[in-house]
This record gives structure tokens, C-alpha cells and sequence, in this order.
């Protein structure tokens, strides 16, 4: 069974880019779509966005002009970078995969905080 | 986008009980791409429903889901104390996917 792990620091400072990366084991990350996804404290879950392991992307436009979703099917990882953050990108990210857009399998998430 | 409401805020019911939670959709749901979610503390969220009414592998049939367009149901028949989480719908039909606020279901 596919396992999806996500990592990366839990506290980034104001101004600065958000880097996380989510791990697969137990499956490929070919032939998928791989969506990171968060849930700032006390809001919504929000879609960020996708890419397919081929490298296509697809951005929510409210986050599009900082984000930038990655692949790197030797290391079966993607990647999620979120430039210029602000305390209310503070939330809990997850990654998930899917043969379609729909997340399908998904990881437990990472908290991060956005403080100086 | 598309916003997603979902009624009851939370639930308190006792175990064999039967349970309804909405999902009601701002615009029509292409093709009826509604999905529901558990989420429980510290574990992944596990998917339950796709395509409004198609349960996912291992969701056993005392789960369903039903609806179309703007209203979606997602029925618990006999609620076990296992059941007791958090469930989103979400739809992703059209870009940008979102979800509902979440229902919280307590077993007493």
C-alpha cells in the first residue's frame, strides 16, 4: 500500500520561501497526479494545486504567482515550494496522489508555522 | 470557484445510530465529481466516496453517498465508535478543487 510522507522545516520566517517535499514509498510516482493541499488553523481545507509526473502543473489561482509544485521521479518525490509566505500561509500541508485530479491517498501532513 | 457548505457543523449521536451529512454546492458539480473524506487525529485522511455515490476500495456498504448537481448526502446507517472524525466533502470537477468546512461526528 502506497505511503506518502511529507517533510521539511516547521518554522519558516516571513519573506521567505516555504519548502516541502513528500516522500512515496510502497508505489511509483509515475502515471499519477500529485497535489499538495493545506488547512490554515480554523479554515478550510485549500486545493494548491498538481502536477502530473510528467511535469504538466495546474495552480489554484489565488496561490499561483508563488507556488511551484515539482517531480523527481528518480527520487519518487515531489516537491512544493511557496515564495515571499506570510503568517497566513501557516497551516498544515498535505501531499496526495491520484490517477486522476482526485487525491485519492494521502499523507498524515506537516505543520508549518510562519513567524520571525 | 465553487463553495462548498456542509451541514451539520456537529454531530453527537450514539453508536447504531443512523446519520446524514450535507454538501451543498454554490454552482452545479460537473459530472458530479464529489468526493467525501474521514479525517481522524494524526492519521492521513482516507477517502470514502467518489463520484458522488461510488464507494472507495475497503469503505464498507454501510457507508453511501448520494445526490447530484448542487446537493450531495453522505449516510453513516449504523454509526460505530470507529466512525467517530472529521468528514469533508470536496468536489473536483472544476479547477480550483475545493472543499466544504467539515463535519465533526462525536459518538456519545
Amino acid at each position: 500500500q502506497v505511503q506518502l510522507q511529507e517533510s521539511g522545516p516547521g518554522l519558516v520566517k516571513p519573506s521567505e520561501t516555504l519548502s516541502l517535499t513528500c516522500t512515496v514509498s510502497g508505489g511509483s510516482i509515475s502515471n499519477y497526479y500529485w497535489t499538495w493541499i493545506r488547512q490554515p488553523p480554523g479554515k478550510k481545507l485549500e486545493w494548491i494545486g498538481n502536477i502530473y509526473y510528467s511535469g504538466s502543473t495546474n495552480y489554484n489561482p489565488s496561490l499561483k504567482s508563488r507556488v511551484t509544485i515539482s517531480v523527481d521521479t528518480s527520487k519518487n518525490q515531489s516537491s512544493l515550494k511557496l515564495d515571499s509566505v506570510t503568517a497566513a500561509d501557516t497551516a498544515v500541508y498535505y501531499c496526495a496522489r491520484g490517477a486522476g485530479w482526485l487525491p485519492e491517498s494521502w499523507g498524515q501532513g506537516t505543520l508549518v508555522t510562519v513567524s520571525s | 470557484e465553487i463553495v462548498l457548505t456542509q451541514s451539520p457543523g456537529t454531530l453527537s449521536l450514539s453508536p447504531g445510530d443512523r446519520v446524514t451529512l450535507s454538501c451543498r454546492a454554490s454552482q452545479s458539480v460537473r459530472s458530479n465529481y464529489l468526493a467525501w473524506y474521514q479525517r481522524k487525529p494524526g492519521q492521513a485522511p482516507r477517502i470514502l466516496i467518489y463520484g458522488a455515490s461510488s464507494r472507495a476500495a475497503g469503505i464498507p456498504d454501510r457507508l453511501s453517498g448520494s445526490g447530484s448537481g448542487t446537493d450531495f448526502t453522505l449516510t453513516i446507517s449504523r454509526l460505530e465508535p470507529e466512525d467517530s472524525a472529521v468528514y469533508y466533502c470536496q468536489q473536483y470537477g472544476s479547477s480550483p478543487l475545493t472543499f466544504g468546512g467539515g463535519t465533526k461526528v462525536e459518538i456519545k
